[in-house]
C-alpha cells in the first residue's frame, strides 16, 4: 500500500512571493505523482503530474514539481504567487493503472496582499 | 478537456431519507468511476470504484448497504446515501480516468454537498 505525507497543513504567503509545499510518498513499487488544486466549494482541478521521464515536471498557472526517488518527494513550487493561487492544495499518488488515487491531507495556502 | 458533471450541486434532506448524486461524464466515455467523501478541511477519502455493468467495489469501512453505487451506463455513475443521518454529511466527489486510462488524467466533478438534518 502506498501513503501521502503533505507535511505543511497552512502555508501563509505574501504575494509575489514564492512558495515551496512538501510531499512525500511511501511505496514498494513504481509510482505515479499528481498535484490538484480545489477552489472553495468545488471539485479538484490537475496542476501537474509525473508518470515518467524528466523529474522536473511543469504544470499550469506556473506551478512545478520536482520528482526526487531517493528523497521519496515531489514537491510543488511556484516562483511568484498571486492572490488567486489561495486554494487547497492536495498530493496525491496512484500505482494503480486506473488512477484510484491516495490523497495527502492537503495545504491550505493562503496569499496575502 | 473532458468534463464530469454532478447533479445536484448540493442537497439538504431530512435524516431517514435517501439521497441520489448523479455523476456525468459530458463528453468521454467512462467504465470506471470513483467515489471520494471529504469532510471539511480535509482530504478526499475514496470510497469505492464504480464499474460500468458489473458491481461496484468498496473500500476498507464503507457501508455497501448504506453507499449504493450504480453505474449504468459508461456515462452515468449514481451514488445513493440510503437512510441518511447526520454524519452523512459531507462533500461528495466523483471522478473518471481520461482516454489514457488511470494515469492520464482523472477528471472530477465539481462535488456535491450533503447536509443531512
Amino acid at each position: 500500500a502506498q501513503s501521502v505525507t503533505q507535511l505543511d497543513s497552512q502555508v501563509p504567503v505574501f504575494e509575489e512571493a514564492p512558495v515551496e509545499l512538501r510531499c512525500n510518498y511511501s511505496s514498494s513499487v513504481s509510482v505515479y505523482l499528481f498535484w490538484y488544486v480545489q477552489y472553495p466549494n468545488q471539485g479538484l482541478q490537475l496542476l501537474l503530474k509525473y508518470l515518467s521521464g524528466s523529474t522536473l515536471v511543469k504544470g499550469i498557472n506556473g506551478f512545478e514539481a520536482e520528482f526526487n526517488k531517493s528523497q521519496t518527494s515531489f514537491h510543488l513550487r511556484k516562483p511568484s504567487v498571486h492572490i488567486s493561487d489561495t486554494a487547497e492544495y492536495f498530493c496525491a499518488v496512484t500505482t494503480d493503472s486506473w488512477g484510484k488515487l491516495q490523497f495527502g491531507a492537503g495545504t491550505q495556502v493562503v496569499v496575502t496582499p | 478537456g473532458a468534463v464530469v458533471s454532478q447533479h445536484p450541486s448540493r442537497v439538504i434532506c431530512k435524516s431517514g431519507t435517501s439521497v441520489k448524486i448523479e455523476c456525468r461524464s459530458l463528453d468521454f466515455q467512462a467504465t470506471t468511476m470513483f467515489w471520494y467523501r471529504q469532510f471539511p478541511k480535509q482530504s478526499l477519502m475514496l470510497m469505492a470504484t464504480s464499474n460500468e455493468g458489473s458491481k461496484a467495489t468498496y473500500e476498507q469501512g464503507v457501508e455497501k448497504d448504506k453507499f449504493l453505487i450504480n453505474h449504468a451506463s459508461l456515462t452515468l455513475s449514481t451514488l445513493t446515501v440510503t437512510s441518511a443521518h447526520p454524519e452523512d454529511s459531507s462533500f461528495y466527489i466523483c471522478s473518471a480516468p481520461g482516454q489514457g486510462g488511470g494515469t492520464d488524467t482523472q477528471y472530477f466533478g465539481p462535488g456535491t454537498r450533503l447536509t443531512v438534518l
